[in-house]
């Protein structure tokens, strides 16, 4: 089963500063990778697919990188509704998740 | 537009079966998969599985091999989650998703809102 590895467990953004989140595969999954933000008491939602693409109606400030085994999630200007807790899957084998990043206010 | 109903809460005693529900509406049922994720209290996602609704091709993670039953009625674009004897560790919030393409090897866009089920005597 691959493993997905997510740093850090929790990052302090203040609002209008940039975030960046990792996600780190245990071999290579190619680029099929999902980014998801969840936020408490909802069910998660898609944000990034194929590494890169933004899933529909998704603002611009969200963008995915990377391939194989290393992968990015960088939110440009954090507003106060990306506070939330966020998830990288891999689907090139099935499907895992990894742990989760929580982004805070600092 | 795409929509994935679950089934509302249960409570449950350990040992008891129970089957949860998602119904699917909006796009051809038979051609998307559709996959279920466990949330434990607290914790992360866990991808449990997957079906096929077209034909119940069904995959299922090692992790939940065994421990659950996927299914699905294309009659009624509904899938299905089932336990057979439950424990009180099965207690988490389930969710279903479709597959958002059509291929197994696919994210999951939509998701339902979630059934939390609690096992507990």
């Amino acid at each position: 089963e691959i493993v997905m590895t997510q740093s850090p467990a929790t990052l302090s953004v203040s609002p209008g500063e940039r975030a960046t989140l990792s996600c780190r595969a245990s071999q290579s999954v190619s680029s099929n990778l999902a980014w998801y933000q969840q936020k408490p008491g909802q069910a998660p939602r898609l944000l990034i697919y194929g590494a890169s693409t933004r899933a529909t109606g998704i603002p611009a400030r969200f963008s995915g990188s990377g391939s194989g085994t290393e992968f990015t999630l960088t939110i440009s200007s954090l507003q106060s509704e990306d506070f939330a807790v966020y998830y990288c899957q891999q689907y090139n084998n099935w499907g895992t998740f990894g742990q989760g990043t929580k982004v805070e206010i600092k | 537009e795409v929509q994935l109903v679950q089934s509302g809460a249960e409570v449950k005693k350990p040992g008891e079966s129970l089957k949860i529900s998602c119904k699917g509406s909006g796009y051809s049922f038979t051609s998307y998969w559709i996959g279920w994720v466990r949330q434990m209290p607290g914790k992360g996602l866990e991808w449990m599985g997957i079906i096929y609704p077209g034909d119940s091709d069904t995959r299922y993670s090692p992790s939940f091999q065994g421990q659950v039953t996927i299914s699905a009625d294309k009659s009624i674009s509904t899938a299905y989650l089932q336990w057979s004897s439950l424990k009180a560790s099965d207690t988490a919030m389930y969710y279903c998703a479709r597959l958002g393409f059509l291929d197994p090897k696919a994210w999951f866009d939509p998701w339902g809102q979630g059934t939390l089920v609690t096992v507990s005597s």
